[in-house]
């Protein structure tokens, strides 16, 4: 059974760039949820969605949107990208909607200069 | 701010010896989880333990949850260097679709 899958998983961009990443979940998954990680600030909530719906959003700017599609695959996007966006961003996906288990993928670096 | 905080925030333990980490949350919980995270990668679900449980056990893993103090730990035994890894602590908040994590602990087993 194939883990929860991240592309790219390292990427480089410029400040004011934009940016797209991807998240396949789990087949048969239907939520997924995207955090930030940084030394400072630890594992920050971004967005999750179920079944093609953002249930709840973390305390982001309006930079950071994200979507997700009828397969459950998801993406997150970032807009006028800042130094301070450089991080690691996880990805997971679980089968049910209240997090009994969550799966992560392995992550996307970012890293903004 | 985040709803767990862990203590300590760096362990170092030689290769055999017990570690224990600690985890504190704020509000009530449907759950907490406890992830392992190597190197900056993906984390690893370790072990749930429901809000209406006291332990948990799983291999070498040993966890509590005190839901009146609202604390957890997290106990591994007979610790190997393959260990070695970030541990975090994560709620599953009741009413709010999302985990909330602690700043995890550095746990390092040295040979």
């Amino acid at each position: 059974k194939a883990g929860v899958t991240q592309t790219p998983r390292y990427l480089i961009k410029t400040r004011g760039q934009q940016v797209t990443l991807s998240c396949s979940p789990i087949s048969g998954h239907r939520s997924v949820s995207w955090y930030q990680q940084t030394p400072g600030q630890g594992l920050q909530f971004l967005f999750e969605y179920f079944s093609e719906t953002q249930r709840n959003k973390g305390n982001f700017p309006g930079r950071f949107s994200g979507r997700q599609f009828s397969n459950s695959r998801s993406e997150m996007n970032v807009s006028t990208l800042e130094l301070g966006d450089s991080a690691l961003y996880l990805c997971a996906s679980s089968r049910t909607p209240d997090y009994t288990e969550a799966f992560f993928g392995q992550g996307t670096r970012l890293t903004v200069v | 701010s985040q709803q767990g905080e862990e203590d300590p925030q760096a362990l170092s333990i030689q290769e055999g010896e017990n570690a224990t980490m600690n985890c504190s949350y704020k509000t009530s919980i449907n759950n907490l989880q406890w992830y392992r995270q190597n190197s900056g990668r993906g984390l690893v679900h370790l072990i749930l333990i429901r809000s209406n449980e006291r332990e948990k056990h799983s291999g070498r893993l040993r966890v509590t949850l005190d839901t009146s103090k609202k604390s957890s730990s997290l106990l591994i035994t007979a610790s190997r260097a393959a260990d070695t890894a970030s541990y975090f602590c994560a709620t599953a908040v009741q009413g709010a679709q999302k985990l909330v994590f602690g700043q995890g602990t550095r746990l390092t087993i040295n040979p």
